[in-house]
């Protein structure tokens, strides 16, 4: 299995609450992710970095922010957490700064959100 | 934009068997990669197997296979002699080369292995 942890694993938290979902990977990998995936369905993938101080949007409207101090951290904040932000979040690393050969994402464990 | 559909959002079949998930995608470019990935309940999703668009040759990892038929943008998943933990949602995805740099991910197929 890939080096990539995220912490908390489960966070159960009330509504106005700033929340921070931790994320980092061993590999020096440049490119990381942050994907908002309801059980059993789809991944939305919601931010995503070249590289230390890059941050791009992804395609899914979110309200959360993020930031890419260091190669091996991506935290993802939220606010003011809300019951609609309710889901798992996945967070993915891959090797390259553009798409080759190697392409390929490596996932972490989630971290499962209720807000109540 | 580059679409990917499953067009099969649950699937099973009997331990031992052969199964095909499939996966067609839509895309004006040349050069592109595409996966399938395993996410058991409740588990790490992992990668299952990547193609090339440029390899005629069809992937494979052990049990695992893809048929590629790139004229159909096609890319279907043969599983053989089924087990148990092969039970988990399988998501087909793709990338184009050069291009967005994204991964373009289908909503799943959710496989059960029945003992």
């Amino acid at each position: 299995e890939a080096d990539i942890y995220q912490t908390p694993r489960y966070l159960v938290i009330g509504t106005g609450k700033k929340i921070t979902l931790e994320c980092s990977q061993t590999m020096g990998h440049d490119k990381m992710y942050w994907y908002q995936q309801d059980p059993g369905m789809e991944l939305h993938l919601i931010h995503y970095s070249y590289g230390v101080n890059s941050t791009e949007k992804g395609d899914l409207s979110s309200e959360s922010t993020v930031s890419r101090i260091r190669t091996e951290h991506f935290p993802l904040t939220l606010e003011s957490a809300r019951p609609s932000h309710t889901s798992q979040y996945l967070c993915a690393s891959s090797p390259f700064r553009t798409a080759g050969p190697q392409e390929t994402q490596y996932f972490g464990p989630g971290t499962r959100l209720l807000v109540l | 934009a580059q679409t990917v559909t499953q067009s099969q959002p649950e699937m099973s079949v009997q331990e031992a068997e052969t199964v095909t998930l499939s996966c067609t995608y839509d895309t004006s470019e040349s050069n592109y990669y595409l996966f399938w990935y395993k996410q058991p309940p409740s588990r790490q999703m992992i990668l299952v197997i990547r193609q090339e668009a440029y390899k005629q040759q069809n992937a494979t990892e052990n049990r695992f296979s893809v048929n590629f038929q790139k004229a159909a943008k096609s890319f279907s998943l043969k599983i053989s002699d089924s087990q148990l933990g092969d039970t988990a949602m399988y998501f087909c995805a793709f990338i184009p080369q050069g291009g967005s740099e994204k991964l373009v991910f289908g909503k799943g197929t959710k496989l059960t292995v029945n003992p």
